[in-house]
């Protein structure tokens, strides 16, 4: 029964650059979460989404940043014209109904 | 909005020695989650808290929910280094959002 599963794991990307973010959740979970954490920092929550709804995206910067969660396949969390400031390693969890999240390993993102 | 603290933001402890971190949220939960990071890991939950004053134990870990549902606690008897993380609580106030609270990171000194 595989868990999250996130890729990239590590991402390099120049100033200006997109990034794409992938995260497929545990199987059987409808509902996704991204958060997002700087080094020696809090889990700072981002969107939540259900297939093909964002339930609520009030952490999410109003500029450059979108995900999405379609009928078929991972959900995607995609940052335009990427700054220094984005770098964070960026984790998605999963869980259906109120059960607990489960984490994926994380994408850690490098803006250089 | 809703709002989770937590305090201490960082704890170096002696192995042995016990330790305990604390979670209060600005509005009452319907339920409270704690999760575990190790460095350079993923968040990994714990445990599960739902009901007024529940207490729930772990082997060495022990957490509670306050009576009021607003605040929580873990506490840790004679730390071993495989204890080393940061531990988050995450409130849950109905719906399916969780709010973190700002976490705790634990050193655990041989």
């Amino acid at each position: 029964n595989a868990g999250v599963m996130q890729n990239p794991r590590h991402l390099v990307r120049r100033r200006g650059q997109e990034a794409r973010l992938r995260c497929s959740p545990m199987k059987g979970h409808s509902h996704v979460y991204w958060y997002r954490q700087l080094p020696e920092e809090g889990l700072k929550f981002m969107v939540y989404l259900q297939k093909e709804n964002i339930i609520d995206e009030s952490g999410m910067p109003k500029e450059r940043f979108s995900a999405e969660f379609p009928k078929e396949g991972p959900s995607i969390l995609r940052i335009q014209q990427v700054v220094r400031g984005d770098s964070a390693a960026y984790f998605c969890a999963s869980s259906q109904g109120n059960s607990p999240l489960h984490f994926g390993n994380g994408t850690r993102l490098t803006v250089t | 909005g809703q709002q989770v603290m937590q305090i201490p933001q960082y704890q170096h402890v002696q192995e042995g020695e016990d330790f305990t971190t604390y979670c209060n949220s600005s509005t009452t939960l319907s339920n409270i989650q704690w999760y575990k990071q190790r460095p350079g890991g993923h968040p990994v939950f714990l445990i599960q808290l739902v009901k007024s004053g529940e207490v729930k134990k772990q082997k060495r870990l022990t957490f509670q929910f306050g009576e009021a549902k607003k605040n929580s606690s873990l506490h840790i008897t004679a730390t071993q280094t495989t204890d080393v993380g940061t531990y988050f609580c995450a409130g849950h106030q109905g719906g399916n959002q969780f709010y973190f609270g700002t976490g705790t990171s634990l050193t655990v000194i041989p």
